[in-house]
């Protein structure tokens, strides 16, 4: 059983630009979560999906951030007019319920806006 | 509310010492709490979860974590640590009722001295 997937590992974005981030869930899991770690801080939670739905995005910033899990394929993280305040590690996690099942991490995105 | 407070963004111990790292807790209602891993550049890898079922959880590695409701604590203990377990070590919580979004504290990094 294959774990959560992330792709890319590393992204170099010029500010201005778009940064997509895809996340994989584990098979058979329908929930995910978008984490972005900071450089020396923990991990902040940004938004939870299931499919086609977006469940909690308290942690979203209000502009330039979005996300979607379509009913098929992998949910995207997109970031618009990336500045370099978004450089970051962005990581997903899935889960087969939601509540307090564990979360099973992906091994990330790392953000850099030149 | 939720939070957690790691005491120690850094700690050192030589190889076979006891390993301990702090872990507090805030929760409104009974928390499930979890410790994960991060090893350089990859993802988070869970170590072990308390779910209320035992206060005293064993986890992988050799790791083990209390739960003490009366100090809001889940410290993590190895008794002998190996180079191989430096590495950043996260604690995390989220709550019984709603779920979903894990506070995580901001992380310990663990060096380990032969």
């Amino acid at each position: 059983n294959a774990g959560v997937m992330q792709n890319p590992r590393h992204l170099v974005r010029r500010r201005g630009q778009e940064a997509r981030l895809r996340c994989s869930p584990m098979k058979g899991h329908s929930h995910v979560y978008w984490y972005r770690q900071l450089p020396e801080e923990g991990l902040k939670f940004m938004v939870y999906l299931q499919k086609e739905n977006i469940i909690d995005e308290s942690g979203m910033p209000k502009e330039r951030f979005s996300a979607e899990f379509p009913k098929e394929g992998p949910s995207i993280l997109r970031i618009q007019q990336v500045v370099r305040g978004d450089s970051a590690a962005y990581f997903c996690a899935s889960s087969p319920g939601g509540t307090t099942d564990t979360q099973y991490f992906g091994p990330g995105t790392r953000l850099t806006v030149l | 509310a939720q939070s957690v407070t790691q005491l120690g963004s850094h700690v050192s111990v030589s190889e076979g010492a006891l390993v301990l790292l702090r872990c507090n807790y805030s929760s409104s209602v009974p928390p499930y709490l979890f410790w994960y891993v991060q090893y350089p550049n990859q993802g988070l890898q869970l170590l072990l979860k308390y779910t209320s079922a035992a206060t005293l959880v064993k986890g992988i590695n050799g790791f083990e974590a209390e739960f003490k409701k009366s100090e809001t604590s889940f410290h993590l203990t190895k008794p002998s640590a190996h180079m191989s377990d430096a590495a950043e070590y996260f604690c995390a919580v989220t709550r019984s009722n709603t779920g979903n979004q894990f506070y995580f504290g901001t992380g310990t990094s663990l060096t380990v001295i032969p």
